[in-house]
This record gives C-alpha cells, sequence and structure tokens, in this order.
C-alpha cells in the first residue's frame, strides 16, 4: 500500500532556531516528492518538488533532501520566522498516476 | 489574481441539504482535481478530470458525490444530502499536462461545515 509518514505529528521552536522534519515513504513506482506548507485555512503551497535523481533542493531557507534509496525525505528550515509557523506535508507522486499521495503533515509552531 | 479559486470559502448547511462548490483552474491549465482535508491530516484525493473528462475517482467519492467540469474550464463539486461526516475543507487543485513535473496549485479551499 503506497503511504506517506511524517514526523514529529508537531514542533514548537523558538524564532530564529534552525529545525528539520521528516518524511518516510512506501511509494512505488516512485515519481517525484514534493513539500508543501499549509497556512492554516488554506491551501497547501508547494515548497520543492524532487525527482529520483535529486539528492538536495533549496528555496530559500527551505532545504530538502531525499535518499530515494532508504525512501526518506527531510525538510530542513534554517533561522525559523514567525511565518514559518504551518503544516507542512509530504507529497509522493507515484509514477504513472495523476493522483498525490499525502502524508498527515507536521505542524509546526514558531514562538517569538 | 491568475491562481485557483475557489467559491464560496465557507458554507455551512444542516444535514440532509445539498451543497454545491465552485472551482476556477488557472486558465491554461486542462487538468483538475479534487481534494477532502479534515482536520490535522493531509488532503485526500476525490477525483480529477482532464479537460472535460472524469479520468478517475476515488472510493471516498460516494454516490451522494458528484463533479463536472463540461467545459473543461470550471468544475463543480455536488454532494447531495449531506452528512456531519461529510464536514471538511474541500480542496481543488490544477496543473498542466505538459508539465513534466505536474505541479499542482491549489485554491485556498471551501471549509464547510455539516450541522
Amino acid at each position: 500500500k503506497n503511504q506517506v509518514e511524517q514526523s514529529p505529528q508537531s514542533l514548537i521552536i523558538l524564532e530564529g532556531k534552525n529545525c528539520t522534519l521528516q518524511c518516510n515513504y512506501t511509494v512505488s513506482p516512485f515519481s517525484n516528492l514534493r513539500w508543501y506548507k499549509q497556512d492554516t485555512g488554506r491551501g497547501p503551497v508547494s515548497l520543492t518538488i524532487m525527482t529520483f535523481s535529486e539528492n538536495t533542493k533549496s528555496n530559500g531557507r527551505y532545504t530538502a533532501t531525499l535518499d530515494a534509496d532508504t525512501k526518506q525525505s527531510s525538510l530542513h528550515i534554517t533561522a525559523s520566522q514567525l511565518s514559518d509557523s504551518a503544516s507542512y506535508i509530504c507529497v509522493v507522486r507515484a509514477g504513472g498516476y495523476n493522483k498525490l499521495i499525502f502524508g498527515a503533515g507536521t505542524r509546526l509552531a514558531v514562538h517569538p | 489574481d491568475t491562481g485557483v479559486s475557489q467559491d464560496p470559502r465557507h458554507k455551512i448547511t444542516k444535514r440532509g441539504q445539498n451543497v454545491t462548490f465552485r472551482c476556477d483552474p488557472i486558465s491554461e491549465h486542462n487538468r483538475l482535481y479534487w481534494y477532502r482535508q479534515t482536520l490535522g491530516q493531509g488532503p485526500e484525493f476525490l477525483t480529477y478530470f482532464q479537460n472535460e473528462a472524469q479520468l478517475e475517482k476515488s472510493r471516498l467519492l460516494s454516490d451522494r458525490f458528484s463533479a463536472e467540469r463540461p467545459k473543461g474550464s470550471f468544475s463543480t463539486l455536488e454532494i447531495q444530502r449531506t452528512e456531519q461526516g461529510d464536514s471538511a475543507m474541500y480542496l481543488c487543485a490544477s496543473s498542466n499536462s505538459l508539465d513534466s513535473k505536474v505541479e499542482q496549485y491549489f485554491g485556498p479551499g471551501t471549509r464547510l461545515t455539516v450541522t
């Protein structure tokens, strides 16, 4: 069964600190992996997309890594800001399918 | 604003009533998706269209749910005889099949509350 699991479920950090969110997936065949940011009451917004051959991709203070062998990905947030408070969702697209498989998300709260 | 738009943003209805939501995708996108998201969970796929053809439906889409995209542009999602379990955020997304990574762009969602 195609699944995406994320950890931790929730996280609280202080403004300015770094954090790393984890994603494990069992999706076959793998096409690409995305990280989305979803503010409360809004639709998800894409941060990064990585294919099988990409190990790291950055978008400003966000850096995503992908290990296709162990089927793990991480999202590292550097120098967190209050506006980083949101849910971060790991999403995997299975090859040949047009639907995405979503994780449950990690709820991040950045406190001053 | 040329992003995906959804209407209404919020809907409160009584159990048993019918509701209809609308999604306007990004104009050049030929694919349109509907998802449902409950609190604390990621979105769950409901159905998707390529142009006006509905190509896939999830088992989550019971016979009380129907989606249309009559002219290959906007789409509607109707829920008949609503139940309290239908309370959720309904998200619409669109993409262009010519985009190799098939990036999906999400709308702001319609929050449905069934009382």
